[in-house]
């Protein structure tokens, strides 16, 4: 079936610092979502991405749908300790279901 | 606005008991619904999905199965519950092509 591949798979940075994070598929997506995860809980949906090329904002996060359909990227800014977390991507073709990548641990040291 | 529940949070069972998980979804209509499990530290595993009362596909060969005997309800079950079966278990419910949104999730743990 279909992967997804993110990296980094962890990260370890500096409260303050700015986070950079990829995931990429062999296949062309329509949509994009990037999730955030903390321990014991649900996913929490933090952007939508519906359209190549498109650049959308969240608070200090922002995400990217590739040019290629085939990648997206979030970024957050200037990372503060509730950041901490797992991040997830997930991309969806029409008429299939969403597939998820691994995840990219993200840990923010003060 | 919309919610998800999912119930119970935290469940212990010993293997070959019986299981029932229970998702909720208000403040929408005829939604999809869907079962992931999540393996520790791994993605996530579509299990089931639905797209109306009581059409359920399944992704994967297992030992569970699900129903929705309601528009906003949707059950993960097992008549005999194995080791393997322990995970974490999200209940997700989306519209057409738009976004997911989960549920708090469900920790089982199979003895």
């Amino acid at each position: 079936g279909q992967q997804l591949n993110q990296s980094p798979q962890s990260m370890f940075i500096q409260e303050g610092e700015d986070v950079s994070m990829n995931c990429t598929s062999s296949s062309i997506f329509n949509t994009w979502l990037w999730y955030k995860q903390d321990p014991g809980e649900g996913p929490v949906l933090l952007i939508a991405l519906y359209k190549a090329g498109e650049l959308t904002s969240n608070g200090r996060l922002t995400a990217q749908f590739g040019i290629t359909r085939k990648d997206s990227f979030l970024n957050i800014s200037a990372s503060i300790p509730s950041d901490v977390g797992i991040y997830f991507c997930a991309g969806r073709s029409y008429g299939q279901n969403f597939v998820f990548g691994p995840g990219t641990r993200l840990s923010v040291l003060p | 606005s919309q919610t998800i529940h999912q119930w119970p949070a935290t469940l212990v069972q010993p293997v070959g008991s019986p299981l029932s998980l229970e998702c909720t979804v208000e403040g929408t209509s005829n939604p999809n619904l869907y079962w992931y499990r999540q393996a520790a530290g791994r993605g996530l595993q579509l299990l089931f999905y639905s797209v109306g009362i009581g059409q359920i596909s399944s992704e994967v060969p297992q030992n569970l199965s699900a129903s929705r005997p309601q528009d906003r309800q949707f059950i993960l079950s097992s008549k005999k519950l194995l080791l393997s079966d322990s995970g974490f278990y999200l209940c997700a419910w989306g519209l057409g092509v738009g976004e997911l949104f989960f549920g708090e999730g469900s920790r089982l743990t199979v003895l």
